[in-house]
């Protein structure tokens, strides 16, 4: 089992839907989630940082951490056109350095 | 401002040949990492350094070499041993120590291909 999963997609949706990204994970150890969004040709940009369960927002986007279930999402409301990028889910141990990733998940949202 | 500058933004490596990744970054961190990104593999980490002087191998080092001889400054190279060197390699770094568990952020990557 790889340590993070994360559907690659294309996940295709209209203007203004609300999107829903996920990841799974099977080390409970992790403590430290994030979200990076990558457009083509780019380097990853940091959208969310999470410690631990819970929801944090920021404008249209929300990231969840469930913790029981090692499961993380974020969601993304009034989705735009500029949104069409790749998301990468991310997580670490408290005291380590490095990051695990997951594979990332393209997402293409239409006009 | 601050920021981490990769060059060259593309570049092509011939057989037999090594070829050196610039990263450089202003923000005053202490750790730098690299990395290589494959279509549909994600990110995996060749090497990483949390402080001057002293760097560690990731999960795919084979073929690969770093030095870290100042703060700001940690560059790849790819030398001829790496057979399929032909990928998107991203530098990253971020804080350590007291201010552990920060994220990492990256640059704007350089794509390598083979002539």
């Amino acid at each position: 089992q790889k340590e993070v999963e994360q559907d690659p997609g294309p996940l295709s949706v209209p203007e203004g839907a609300i999107v829903s990204l996920n990841c799974t994970y099977s080390n409970s150890a992790f403590q430290y989630f994030m979200w990076y969004r990558q457009y083509s040709r780019k380097g990853p940009e940091l959208l969310m940082y999470t410690y631990s369960s819970g929801n944090k927002e920021d404008g249209r986007f929300t990231a969840q951490v469930d913790k029981s279930s090692k499961y993380i999402s974020l969601f993304i409301r009034d989705s735009q056109p500029s949104d069409s990028a790749t998301y990468l889910c991310a997580m670490k141990n408290s005291g380590y350095s490095t990051l695990t990733f997951g594979k990332g998940t393209m997402l293409l949202v239409s006009p | 401002d601050g920021g981490i500058t990769q060059s060259p933004k593309y570049l092509f490596r011939k057989e037999g040949q090594n070829v050196t990744l610039s990263c450089e970054q202003n923000l005053n961190h202490d750790a730098m990492y690299w990395y290589r990104q494959d279509p549909g593999q994600g990110l995996r980490l060749i090497y990483y350094s949390q402080i001057v002087n002293d760097f560690q191998k990731g999960d795919i080092a084979e073929g690969y070499s770093v030095s870290r001889e100042k703060k700001e400054s940690f560059p790849l190279t790819v030398t001829s041993a790496q057979k399929n060197p032909t990928a998107f390699y991203l530098c990253a770094s971020t804080l350590t120590g007291s201010r552990d568990n920060q994220p990492q952020h990256f640059g704007d990557g350089t794509r390598l291909s083979i002539l």
